[in-house]
Order: C-alpha cells, then sequence, then structure tokens
C-alpha cells in the first residue's frame, strides 16, 4: 500500500522567513496530494491540494510542487507569520473513488517574532 | 460555512466499555470516513463508508469495531469493547464528488 515519508520533524524559522517541508510518496497510482495544517487539539484543515496534472500551485503565501517522476512533493510557506506555527500533514490518494488519505507523518513549524 | 459536527468532543471509558462515536457529515456530502491520530502521532485511516456500506477498511478496523448511517444525517463509529490502546483523537471527515475531504473537530476517546 502507499507509505508517505514527510521531513523535517519539526522546523523553526524567524518571522517573514521562508519554510518548506517534503514528502515523498510510494505508489505511482497515487495522483491527489492534499496538505493539512492542525493546530493544537483541533481538526486537520485542508490549506492546498494539488493533482497529479499539475505541477505547480500557488494560493497566497502558500505553494505546492509536485515532481511525478521522483514521486515527491513539496509545501513552501514564504513570509511566515507566527500564526503559521502548527502541525502541517501532507498525504496522497488515489482517485479511484473512495480515496482514503494516507499522511505524513507531520512537521511542527514553530515561526518566533 | 456548512462543518462537519461530531459528538462528544471527549469520551472517557473504562477498558472493556462500548463506545459509540457520532458525527454528522456536511449535508450534500456522499463518502465519509473515520480517522484516527494517536497523541502525537499521523493521522490514520480507519474506514471509509458509501452508499450506505463499508468499501474500504484498514488492519486497524477489527471485528471491534462497526459503522452506521443509522439516519440521512448522523455517522457513527462504534467499539465494542475498548482496549486501553484504543485511546486516541478520533476524526470524521466527508467529502461530495471532488477530492477534498473535509474534517470534523474530533472526539478525543480516552480509555482507563
Amino acid at each position: 500500500g502507499e507509505n508517505v515519508e514527510q521531513h523535517p520533524s519539526t522546523l523553526s524559522v524567524q518571522e517573514g522567513d521562508s519554510a518548506v517541508i517534503k514528502c515523498t510518496y510510494s505508489d505511482s497510482a497515487s495522483n491527489y496530494f492534499p496538505w493539512y495544517k492542525q493546530e493544537l487539539g483541533k481538526r486537520p484543515q485542508l490549506i492546498i491540494d494539488i493533482r497529479s496534472n499539475v505541477g505547480e500551485k500557488k494560493d497566497q503565501r502558500i505553494a505546492v510542487t509536485l515532481n511525478k517522476t521522483a514521486k515527491h512533493f513539496s509545501l513552501h510557506i514564504t513570509e511566515t507569520q507566527p500564526e503559521d506555527s502548527a502541525v502541517y500533514f501532507c498525504a496522497a490518494s488515489m482517485n479511484t473513488g473512495f480515496q482514503k488519505l494516507v499522511f505524513g507523518t507531520g512537521t511542527r513549524l514553530l515561526v518566533s517574532p | 460555512e456548512p462543518e462537519v459536527t461530531q459528538t462528544p468532543s471527549h469520551q472517557v471509558t473504562q477498558m472493556g466499555q462500548e463506545v459509540i462515536l457520532r458525527c454528522v457529515p456536511i449535508s450534500n456530502h456522499l463518502y465519509f470516513y473515520w480517522y484516527r491520530q494517536i497523541l502525537g502521532q499521523k493521522v490514520e485511516f480507519l474506514v471509509s463508508f458509501y452508499n450506505n456500506e463499508i468499501s474500504e477498511k484498514s488492519e486497524i478496523f477489527d471485528d471491534q469495531f462497526s459503522v452506521e448511517r443509522p439516519d440521512g444525517s448522523n455517522f457513527t463509529l462504534k467499539i465494542r469493547s475498548t482496549k486501553l490502546e484504543d485511546s486516541a483523537m478520533y476524526f470524521c471527515a466527508s467529502r461530495v464528488v471532488a477530492d477534498t475531504q473535509y474534517f470534523g473537530p474530533g472526539t478525543r476517546l480516552t480509555v482507563l
């Protein structure tokens, strides 16, 4: 089955810096890659997603890139703010109808003022 | 904006007891999921449900677990005889046809 690896496990940056989180997946049939932000004790919230027919997607300060050949995708956050501090999870799924999400192990991002 | 809701927010139970976790998915959604997250770990898939039947389940979802959609709005997860290792946050999620899964706020289950 699908396996998703995520790095780093923790990431500390200064406010205004960029942050990059990387994920790799094992199953080449996966074609949908969402990123979720989870604040302490809260639900995972979708922040951006990408499908395999696209190499890059951007939404304001957040961007995701996908390399299908290498089977990896990355989350880029520019001009980080303290409110970006949270745990970020990548996930992968196959568009076969039922689409269970297979999550990475999470990255704890800390943005210091 | 519609949201997935879950009750209770926290459930404490004794080992061996049955628990039922409740979810109300977004009203026009068709696919329903349960995931769990042990404290400090990643979110893990348990089961997916579509057209009133289980479509896929993980190895975690053994005979002690069951799901039901008893009416047009609720989606429940039952654990028949809880174990200590069932202690976790349980998230319900739902989606319409498109890819995006929307998560509920979770139920923290503590088994003593």
